[in-house]
């Protein structure tokens, strides 16, 4: 059964400093990983996804992440925040079923200090 | 092309009362999931729906039901509302054949069970 781990459920950065949201998986096959961004009273936005190929994947508003196979990890990035990324940042992982469902993790609130 | 839209956005009920939630999916999609997001937590997929038969269920009890229409579009019914349903419901739609696809999600609606 496919699973995420989102560790940290508060993260908080200075604007301009980086982010760093982390996300581990576990997957009985090769996984898709998602980042989902939440902000208040909305629903959820992509913002990247692994499928196949190559392990940096770059999704919109300057995110990046890279899957690592051996740490099994999925980790979200971004060089410098903004205050407009202040927001609820979710992993999931889509299970190989028939209905291939996303899995989420716990989520991740991310606050932009001025 | 337009987007996942639900109605109502906001709903309260009673407990042991009975709601409908709709969803109408983006353009080309035909297949549409149900996810409940409890308050601090990531969602949680309930069920999905494809060519109008569910495709496949969560852990969720048989007072949670949907249907899909020839349009693509889709209801949620919960029976014997609790007080723990209280939660954002969200759709996601995806089309069919297009493995690593994420699904687009609707804005969701808010249910209270008072």
């Amino acid at each position: 059964a496919q699973s995420v781990t989102q560790l940290g459920s508060h993260v908080s950065v200075s604007e301009g400093a980086l982010v760093l949201l982390r996300c581990n998986y576990s997957s009985s096959v090769p996984p898709y990983l998602f980042w989902y961004v939440q902000y208040p009273n909305q629903g959820l936005q992509l913002l990247l996804k692994y499928t196949t190929g190559a392990t940096l994947v770059k999704g919109i508003n300057g995110f990046e992440a890279e899957f690592k196979k051996s740490e099994t990890s999925f980790h979200l990035t971004k060089p410098s925040a903004h205050m407009s990324d202040a927001a609820e940042y979710f992993c999931a992982v889509r299970h190989s079923g028939s209905a291939r469902q996303l899995t989420f993790g716990s989520g991740t609130q991310l606050t932009v200090l001025p | 092309e337009t987007g996942v839209t639900q109605s109502p956005t906001h709903l309260i009920k009673t407990r042991g009362q009975q709601v409908t939630l709709r969803c109408s999916s983006q353009s080309g999609h035909n297949t549409v999931s149900w996810y409940q997001q409890a308050l601090g937590q990531g969602p949680q997929f309930i069920f999905q729906y494809y060519r109008e038969e569910e495709n496949g269920r969560g852990n969720f009890p048989p007072r949670f039901s949907g249907l899909q229409f020839p349009n693509y579009s889709s209801e949620l019914n919960v029976n014997a509302l609790e007080l723990d349903d209280s939660a954002l419901y969200l759709c996601a739609s995806s089309p069919t054949g297009q493995s690593n696809y994420g699904y687009t999600f609707g804005s969701g609606t808010r249910l209270t069970v008072v």
